[in-house]
């Protein structure tokens, strides 16, 4: 069965470090997805692409967060500089169409502790 | 008013039980509506989409009440292995997924 997979599956980093995390969706899906989920909460959508377009970057704070999908294959995010509050798991998924029907299908995640 | 609300739980139910979830979305022009469940620190995966009509799965059934903005999700005869914390996902056409906080479930021995 096609998985998405991320990695790394955890990272532990100092404040004000750099960190990126990397997504390679299911062949063929069009949609990426990055999410940020805090301990006891939902999953919280940070940035949307569809194929190498941003569609939806509302709630990705700019002035550290940055992701790409340059070839609307496989996707990064990144950190930079990561602060305390940035601790969570960082869920990537993707599905074949932005159609608002489409099953999401969601990767394992990484885990990020900042120090 | 946040815009997927959820009950956190936990509910502990015996196995062989049935219990019930609720999940209310505050924007009215929602179209599709879904249910994830959660491992523990694993990633979440679709359960089932809600259809306005319900639906059912197995042990599982689905209700969308587009008057009351909730939607619920019904399980009977409660297994061990659905220990779990089941979303509540809410979509608007042309614009994003919305989770819910999750409601967590312990099924007891």
């Amino acid at each position: 069965e096609a998985e998405v997979a991320q990695s790394p599956r955890y990272k532990i980093t100092e404040k004000s470090q750099a960190v990126a995390f990397w997504c390679d969706p299911i062949s063929g899906h069009a949609t990426l997805y990055w999410y940020r989920q805090i301990l006891g909460q939902g999953p919280e959508l940070l940035v949307q692409f569809q194929d190498e377009s941003v569609v939806d970057d509302s709630q990705l704070p700019k002035d550290r967060f940055s992701a790409e999908r340059l070839k609307g294959v496989d996707s990064t995010l990144k950190i930079q500089p990561a602060e305390l509050g940035d601790s969570a798991m960082y869920l990537c998924a993707s599905s074949l169409a932005s159609g608002f029907n489409n099953e999401q299908f969601f990767g394992p995640g990484t885990r990020l502790t900042v120090l | 008013r946040k815009e997927v609300e959820q009950d956190p739980g936990p509910f502990n139910v015996p196995e062989g039980a049935t219990v019930a979830f609720n999940c209310t979305y505050s924007n009215s022009a929602s179209q599709s509506f879904f249910w994830y469940r959660q491992d523990c620190r694993k990633e979440p995966k679709l359960l089932m989409s809600v259809y306005s009509s319900g639906n059912e799965d197995g042990r599982f059934t689905a209700q969308l009440n587009r008057a009351s903005q909730y939607i619920s999700l019904l399980i009977r005869d409660s297994k061990l292995s659905d220990s779990a914390t089941y979303l509540c996902v809410v979509n608007n056409y042309g614009q994003n997924f919305v989770f819910g906080p999750g409601t967590r479930l312990s099924v007891l021995p």
